[in-house]
């Protein structure tokens, strides 16, 4: 059974452009939910993704967008990069209901510079 | 609003001490708490949830709903718990999916 892996692990972009993130999910789970870590703080959530549809969202602006494929990885696209979209970016796991936890990634750290 | 609240943002114990995490959550519905861990260079990973009412390394974890806290616990602390430690609360909204991270509070073992 493999966990939650996430790729690039580091990435460096400048303000402005866009980024993609991309997240495989683990073996039997059908729902990805990706979160922004930023530094000294607790992950926040970004959105979720049910067959291949977004299934809740958090407080984040339309260039913030993804994408689920019919394997379960998911896509996090960012448009028009700020500084503040610096974070570290996880992607978690799930069975549907989520109950009984969420197994996370190792992330990908995002730099804008 | 939904809201976790992890009061202490670092906690420094000796070996062999009592250790409690603080952890109060706000939400009106039925609330799935979970603690997560995050050991030095590693990933998140889930350490309890509370309708599990387990034992995990010796951590436990008690849904206190009057008081809205979702206090860990561990009566002997080791070195190898040094760690980061988040409380979460699932299970509200029209998703079951998304979950509400406190700021989590490191926790420092000494010899």
């Amino acid at each position: 059974e493999t966990g939650v892996t996430q790729s690039p692990t580091h990435l460096i972009k400048t303000r402005g452009q866009q980024v993609t993130l991309r997240c495989s999910s683990q073996s039997g789970h059908n729902t990805v939910s990706w979160y922004q870590q930023a530094l000294g703080q607790g992950p926040q959530f970004i959105f979720q993704y049910y067959r291949e549809e977004e299934n809740g969202r958090g407080n984040f602006p339309p260039r913030f967008s993804g994408l689920q494929f019919p394997n379960y990885s998911s896509e996090l696209n960012v448009n028009a990069l700020e500084l503040d979209d610096s974070a570290l970016y996880l992607c978690a796991s799930s069975s549907t209901t989520g109950m009984y936890g969420y197994t996370f990634g190792s992330g990908t750290r995002l730099t804008v510079v | 609003a939904q809201r976790v609240t992890q009061p202490e943002k670092l906690l420094s114990v000796f070996k062999g001490a009592p250790v409690e995490l603080k952890c109060n959550y706000s939400y009106s519905g039925s609330p799935e708490l979970f603690w997560y861990v995050q050991y030095s260079r590693q990933r998140l990973q889930l350490l309890l949830r509370h309708i599990s009412r387990e034992s995990i390394k010796g951590f436990t974890a008690d849904l206190n709903k009057g008081e809205t806290s979702f206090h860990l616990k561990k009566p002997f602390a080791q070195e190898e718990d040094s760690a980061m430690y988040y409380c979460a609360l699932g299970g509200y909204g029209g998703s079951q999916g998304n979950l509400i991270f406190g700021k989590g509070t490191k926790l420092s073992v000494k010899p």
